[in-house]
């Protein structure tokens, strides 16, 4: 069955630096959501891509959706310690999602 | 304020016994859907229901059951044919009109079987 892998799972950045977590695809996606879920809490939509070759921004945060729709990436520029938590990708109409990279940022 | 609320946040239950986890949303939502989340993996599909009165089975739903008899409530049932069933449960839902299904969470319930 289709299945969506992100890699790094755990991703330890010093505050100031930058990071990426990226988003694979067996198969051709539909659309490619990004949720970042806090320590004890629950996921919260960022965003959702749809085109191909598509790119988004909010902030420091850039999303990318690749031109065969079969990837994503996330960056994050200068980190902050509020941008701790795990990130999830989600892609296709029944929303297949990742397992997540964690993301730790050490003042 | 508008939405998803899950009871209780922590529950504990004996090995064996059936628990219903509660799922209320207000947000005139017509999708609604349950995960699971174990660590170090992503979001398990368990259910989900696009309409009252119906709803599918997602990608582990053995050992689950779900009803849909009211718009706002979506609740899940853990029968004690679930093999392994501590985990992190979480609620959303989908607004109307929305083609590729962006989904608001609820808080999740963190169920431990003793």
């Amino acid at each position: 069955g289709q299945q969506v892998m992100q890699i790094p799972q755990y991703q330890h950045v010093q505050e100031g630096e930058d990071f990426t977590t990226y988003c694979n695809s067996s198969t051709t996606l539909s659309n490619i959501q990004w949720y970042k879920q806090r320590p004890g809490g629950h996921p919260v939509f960022l965003i959702q891509l749809v085109k191909s070759g598509e790119v988004k921004k909010q902030k420091r945060l850039t999303f990318q959706f690749g031109e065969a729709k079969k990837n994503s990436s996330l960056h994050i520029t200068a980190t902050q310690t509020t941008d701790v938590g795990t990130y999830f990708c989600a892609g296709g109409g029944k929303l297949i999602f990742g397992q997540g990279t964690e993301l730790s940022v050490k003042p | 304020d508008g939405g998803i609320t899950q009871s209780p946040k922590y529950l504990f239950r004996k090995e064996g016994q059936n628990v219903t986890l509660s799922c209320e949303q207000n947000l005139n939502h017509d999708a609604m859907y349950w995960y699971r989340q174990d660590p170090g993996q992503g979001l398990r599909l368990i259910y989900y229901s696009q309409i009252v009165n119906d709803f599918q089975k997602g990608d582990i739903a053995e050992g689950y059951s779900v009803s849909r008899e009211k718009k706002e409530s979506f609740p899940l049932t853990v029968t004690s044919a679930q093999k392994n069933p501590t985990a992190f449960y979480l609620c959303a839902s989908s607004p109307p009109g929305t083609v590729y299904n962006e989904q608001f969470f609820g808080p999740g319930t963190r169920l431990t079987v003793l």
